[in-house]
């Protein structure tokens, strides 16, 4: 089955307690994204990929850290969790890049509460 | 990226079309307009998307304006499965290819 998978799905952790939630595709896609939901301010992209080693900044990179060492995987990396960083994060993968009438495929999201 | 405009919320009868209107009017020529909608903290699903003409797929139609300024989504029959966030999106190309912004969505409710 295609589907992108996130874990851990519920997290809490305390204030600079560094964590990682990762991201995976089965679907041989090249683009992934990473997103944060907070409420009243819908979704806003933190880190996207274009390829294998191409990362770059979204809208909201601030206090995050990302990787792409391989096609399937895309870990966001949080080297010092905040409180502001509670948040539902989702990731997402597309064949190309979303401008180009690709879909993206989102995870299930992963809620993490820092304290 | 484009903006968009969407209402904050509407109400549809179960079993009637449901008509979602998108306001895009700074679009460029080479922008899609996608459609994804968000069921309670679920992850965005994937409705439909256009360039230029209208669309339809088995979940929806996209209607968009002849001068591209705005478009209308479309639930024909309208289930009680359908409440959810609806997001309109126009996709930038230029410098950032592979941002994607969300706006607020369209709150839809379908009741009975």
């Amino acid at each position: 089955e295609a589907q992108v998978t996130q874990n851990p799905r519920y997290l809490i952790t305390v204030t600079g307690k560094k964590l990682t939630v990762t991201c995976s595709q089965n679907m041989n896609h090249e683009y992934m994204s990473w997103y944060r939901q907070d409420p009243g301010l819908g979704l806003r992209q933190i880190y996207y990929s274009m390829n294998v080693e191409v990362t770059d900044k979204g809208d909201v990179p601030e206090g995050y850290k990302v990787s792409r060492k391989e096609k399937r995987n895309f870990p966001l990396i949080l080297e010092s969790p905040s409180p502001n960083q509670t948040s539902l994060y989702f990731c997402a993968s597309s064949v190309g890049q979303p401008h180009s009438g690709d879909t993206q495929y989102f995870g299930p999201g992963t809620r993490l509460t820092v304290l | 990226d484009a903006k968009t405009t969407q209402p904050t919320s509407m109400d549809c009868a179960e079993g009637r079309a449901a008509n979602l209107p998108c306001n895009h009017s700074t679009i460029s020529g080479n922008e899609y307009v996608y459609w994804y909608r968000q069921i309670h903290s679920q992850g965005p699903q994937y409705i439909i998307h256009g360039l230029k003409n209208n669309e339809t797929n088995e979940m929806a139609s996209l209607i968009i304006t002849e001068d591209r300024k705005s478009s209308t989504l479309i639930l024909p029959h309208a289930t009680l499965r359908d409440t959810a966030v609806y997001y309109c999106i126009v996709n930038a190309g230029g410098t950032s290819y592979g941002k994607l912004t969300f706006g607020q969505g369209t709150i839809l409710t379908v009741h009975p």
